[in-house]
C-alpha cells in the first residue's frame, strides 16, 4: 500500500504562503499524487494533481522531486477560509488500494 | 455537472437496527467507492466497485455490512444490525477508470447510532 505520512497541524496567518510535504516511499511508477481538502461536514474536495516536478492551478501549486518520494503542497496567500483538513493520497493508476492517512489540519488565524 | 449525490445527510438510529446508504455517482465514472470517516481520521476504503463488480471489499465487516451496485450506477450501503461503534461519516467517492483516476467524493452521510 502507499501510505502517506503528513504533519498532524501547521498553523498560519492571513496572506501568509503554506507549505505541507507528505511523504510517499514506496509510491509506484505509474501512481499520481493528489491533495484534497476537507471542510467539517462535508466531502473530500480535489485540490490539485501531479506526476512530476511542478503543478500549477489556480488554488494550489504542488512540487514533487525527481525521486517523487514526497510532494509538498503550495497555498498562496491563505485566507481564513483556507482552514481546513488537507490529505495527500496516492492515487494508483489503475484504482488499486490508495490510502488515505489522518491528513494536516491547517489553522489560519486573522 | 453534477456530483456526487448521497442521501440521507444524517441518520439517527437506535442499535441494532438496520440503515441504508445511497449513493448516485457522477455520470459516466465506472469506479464507485464506499468509506468511513471517524472524527479526526482519513477516509477509510470499505469496498471498491467497477462497474457491478466489487473488485476489493477486504475491510468491509461482511458480518453486518452489505454493499451492491446494480446495473453498475447507483450503489447502496446497508448495516444490519447496527451498532455503537458503526457511529461515523459514510462517504461515498466515484472515478472514471482511466488514469490518473481521481476520486470525486460526495457530501457524505453522518450516522449516529444510539
Amino acid at each position: 500500500l502507499a501510505k502517506t505520512t503528513q504533519p498532524i497541524s501547521m498553523d498560519s496567518y492571513e496572506g501568509q504562503e503554506v507549505n505541507i510535504t507528505c511523504s510517499h516511499n514506496n509510491i509506484a511508477t505509474n501512481d499520481y499524487i493528489t491533495w484534497y481538502q476537507q471542510f467539517p461536514s462535508q466531502g473530500p474536495r480535489f485540490i490539485i494533481q501531479g506526476y512530476k516536478t511542478k503543478v500549477t492551478n489556480e488554488v494550489a501549486s504542488l512540487f514533487i522531486p525527481a525521486d517523487r518520494k514526497s510532494s509538498t503542497l503550495s497555498l498562496p496567500r491563505v485566507s481564513l477560509s483556507d482552514t481546513a483538513v488537507y490529505y495527500c493520497l496516492v492515487e494508483k493508476a489503475n484504482a488499486g488500494k490508495s490510502t488515505f492517512g489522518d491528513g494536516t489540519t491547517l489553522t489560519v488565524k486573522p | 455537472e453534477a456530483g456526487v449525490v448521497q442521501s440521507p445527510r444524517y441518520k439517527i438510529i437506535e442499535k441494532k437496527q438496520p440503515v441504508a446508504f445511497w449513493c448516485n455517482p457522477i455520470s459516466g465514472h465506472n469506479t464507485l467507492y464506499w468509506y468511513r470517516q471517524n472524527l479526526g481520521q482519513g477516509p477509510e476504503l470499505l469496498i471498491r466497485y467497477e462497474n457491478e463488480e466489487a473488485v476489493d471489499d477486504s475491510q468491509l465487516p461482511k458480518d453486518r455490512f452489505s454493499a451492491e451496485r446494480l446495473k453498475g450506477v447507483d450503489s447502496t450501503l446497508k448495516i444490519q444490525p447496527a451498532e455503537l461503534g458503526d457511529s461515523a461519516v459514510y462517504l461515498c467517492a466515484s472515478s472514471s477508470g482511466q488514469p490518473p483516476d481521481t476520486q470525486y467524493f460526495g457530501p457524505g452521510t453522518r450516522l449516529t447510532v444510539l
